[in-house]
């Protein structure tokens, strides 16, 4: 059983493009949450999805996008890179009757230079 | 949602058991505590769950007092392998909860 699958791992971007990432969830999940977590500091939740529908938003501006798929897979788009938003990305899923229990990807690092 | 405080760092020695507490003072009637391992550059891996008493599995144990404004990770025979952030976390499990994490507690096992 396969686990979270986030790609791509490692992308490098120059400030004002946009970047598109992608994530599977786990077997049987049915729910995706978005984490940003810069260095040395613990993740920090974007927004979550469910049934297709954004649940849930973080502190995050408009720049943060996201979708999620039929399948429950999802994107996180971000338009207008900051340098500030070089950081690692993860993707979380869950099963909403579930214990809470997130389970992670392994993340992907974004370079905005 | 409940505010929780843990130390910044440890140190611990490969063998020795490591207890980490983290204090959540107004956790509510509804919230479970959870506490996630992460290792630089992958994603928080979960540890453990419990609402009261005694939670012990393969990897941990969590020992949670009557009041339960606080609760101990407990982590026996350390090795150097559990160098890691470790976060705990205090939330209702319902479907809206958001796992909120904080800096966490960053522990180093020496040789």
């Amino acid at each position: 059983d396969a686990g979270v699958t986030q790609s791509p791992t490692h992308l490098i971007k120059t400030r004002g493009q946009q970047v598109t990432l992608r994530c599977s969830p786990k077997s049987g999940h049915d729910t995706v949450s978005w984490y940003q977590q810069a260095l040395g500091q613990g993740p920090q939740f974007i927004f979550q999805y469910y049934e297709e529908e954004e649940r849930q938003r973080g502190n995050f501006p408009d720049r943060f996008s996201g979708h999620q798929f039929p399948n429950y897979s999802s994107e996180l788009n971000v338009n207008a890179l900051l340098l500030g938003d070089s950081a690692l990305y993860l993707c979380a899923s869950s099963w909403t009757s579930g214990t809470g229990e997130l389970f992670f990807g392994e993340g992907s690092r974004l370079t905005v230079l | 949602l409940a505010k929780t405080t843990q130390p910044i760092s440890m140190d611990s020695y490969e063998g020795q058991e490591v207890n980490i507490t983290c204090s959540h003072n107004n956790i509510a009637t509804n919230d479970y505590i959870t506490w996630y391992q992460q290792f630089p550059s992958q994603g928080p891996r979960f540890i453990i769950q419990g609402y009261k008493t005694k939670v012990t599995n393969e990897v941990a144990s969590l020992f949670i007092p009557a009041d339960r404004k606080s609760s101990t990770l407990s982590l026996p025979r350390v090795s150097l392998s559990d160098t890691a952030v470790y976060y705990c976390l205090v939330g209702d499990r319902g479907g809206s909860y958001i796992p909120t994490f904080g800096r966490g507690t960053s522990l180093i096992v020496h040789p």
